[in-house]
């Protein structure tokens, strides 16, 4: 395992389509986050799992936004009816919950781009 | 909530030494992370503290106060390869929820 895999690095949508990104987390850690950057910007909190659980989801995810992490595993992030506004990076996390915690490694991200 | 504070630019010759300051407000504060990110790139891990003191770790150092809310980033040496933004993050709560500050984007000079 050589680190947090996203696919796709990148996607041009138009705008009203959905989309969905996929976050393959480093295989022992139990926590993952999803995060979004825009230029200029620091990674802005999404939403966050332990295992399969959905912890915590930002105020900044309309309900257009939706991320599953079905068996504690890999995690989905999908935007429905995509709008120019969702153009940004979004950044994948995780980390393993233990004694001490670990920092966030992050994945490459994936860059969406909303015409 | 949180607040996290970092200058937006910064501007330091090769070969100097730089301090990156950032002063955070948070509840169920755990510990606090410096991040480097290449433009395009994905974030880097480079120090997380946890209590209070200066941690080294090579050209780079991490001091953190968490009585005063305050840390600073210290890079020696600078290289050109150091051009990049360094993000202060702080981790909060009893699951860990990492919170990262603007960014500040360090540009080296020769």
């Amino acid at each position: 395992d050589t680190g947090v895999s996203q696919d796709p690095r990148h996607k041009i949508t138009k705008r009203g389509q959905n989309v969905t990104f996929r976050c393959d987390p480093i295989s022992e850690h139990n926590r993952l986050y999803w995060y979004r950057q825009t230029l200029g910007q620091g990674p802005e909190f999404l939403t966050y799992f332990q295992n399969e659980a959905q912890l915590e989801k930002s105020r900044l995810l309309s309900d257009r936004f939706s991320a599953e992490r079905p068996k504690g595993s890999f995690s989905t992030l999908e935007i429905q009816r995509t709008e120019q506004g969702d153009s940004a990076m979004y950044l994948c996390a995780s980390s393993q919950r233990g004694a001490r915690d670990t920092e966030a490694f992050f994945g490459q991200g994936t860059r969406l781009t909303v015409v | 909530g949180q607040n996290i504070d970092q200058p937006t630019e910064m501007t330091a010759t090769e070969g100097a030494i730089v301090q990156i300051n950032c002063t955070y407000q948070t509840s169920g504060f755990n510990g606090l992370f410096w991040y480097q990110q290449h433009a395009g790139e994905a974030p880097t891990f480079l120090s997380y503290n946890v209590l209070d003191g200066l941690e080294e770790k090579g050209r780079f150092s991490s001091f953190l106060s968490r009585s005063k809310g305050y840390s600073y980033l210290l890079l020696k040496e600078l290289q050109m390869k150091d051009s990049a933004s360094y993000l202060c993050a702080v981790g909060s709560g009893g699951y860990q929820k990492v919170t990262f500050g603007i960014g500040t984007k360090l540009q080296v000079i020769p």
